[in-house]
């Protein structure tokens, strides 16, 4: 069974620092990883999908890199800004046909 | 173009009510999948809908919860006889097929509280 894993379970940054969020998961064998974002109340906004033949992917400050050798995958935020602020979550496609996720990064940038 | 929709956003039930969640997927869209999320579990696969075959149902609770989709489109999550730990948040997902190369987007949930 796929097991998720996500550190810190929260973290507090001023603005315009760099921070990376961690994911390790147990079962190398997967078929993607995605990045989500959830502002309270809400549900969840795709950041990144990486396919498993992939090392990285990009999207503005953000960028994510896939180890899967290493069952690991980290989310780098350039410049981080109040808005960045939210529950940050991975989550592992073992299947086609489910995503296993983390207990999530709560982020809170100051400003 | 228009997200996944679900109705109710929130619903407050009694104890040993039935009821029904709604998710409207992306236009298009052929797998959808529901998803629970609560204080204790996180977030939890449910069940899984792919065109006109037959449903993944392996993360359902109990037999209590159901669900069908009617046309490949609009899906409906019934949970019978509701009891106080099904108190979550519903999540709907849909994606354009399935398979590594396609993301899942998530609807903004119903948040169900039974009493």
């Amino acid at each position: 069974k796929q097991e998720v894993t996500q550190i810190p379970a929260a973290l507090s940054v001023p603005e315009g620092e760099n921070l990376v969020l961690n994911c390790s998961f147990t079962d190398s064998a997967i078929y993607n990883l995605q990045w989500f974002r959830q502002d309270p109340g809400k549900g969840l906004t795709s950041l990144l999908l990486i396919q498993s033949s992939q090392r990285e992917q990009t999207s503005g400050r953000l960028n994510a890199s896939l180890d899967k050798s290493s069952g690991r995958s980290t989310l780098y935020i350039a410049a981080s800004q109040p808005g960045d602020s939210a529950t940050y979550l991975c989550a592992v496609g073992s299947s086609a046909r489910q995503l296993t996720f983390g207990s999530g990064t709560q982020l809170t940038v100051l400003p | 173009g228009a997200g996944v929709s679900q109705s109710p956003s929130n619903k407050v039930t009694e104890k040993g009510k039935d009821v029904e969640l709604r998710c409207d997927p992306i236009s298009g869209h052929t797998a959808l999948y529901w998803y629970r999320q609560s204080l204790g579990q996180g977030l939890e696969f449910l069940i899984y809908f792919q065109g006109n075959s037959a449903p993944d149902k392996s993360g359902l609770p109990s037999d209590r919860f159901s669900a069908e989709r009617t046309g490949g489109s609009v899906s409906t999550l019934t949970i019978q006889r509701t009891q106080q730990e099904d108190s979550a948040v519903y999540l709907c997902a849909s994606s354009p097929r399935t398979g590594g190369a396609y993301e899942q987007y998530f609807g903004p949930g119903t948040r169900l509280t039974v009493t």
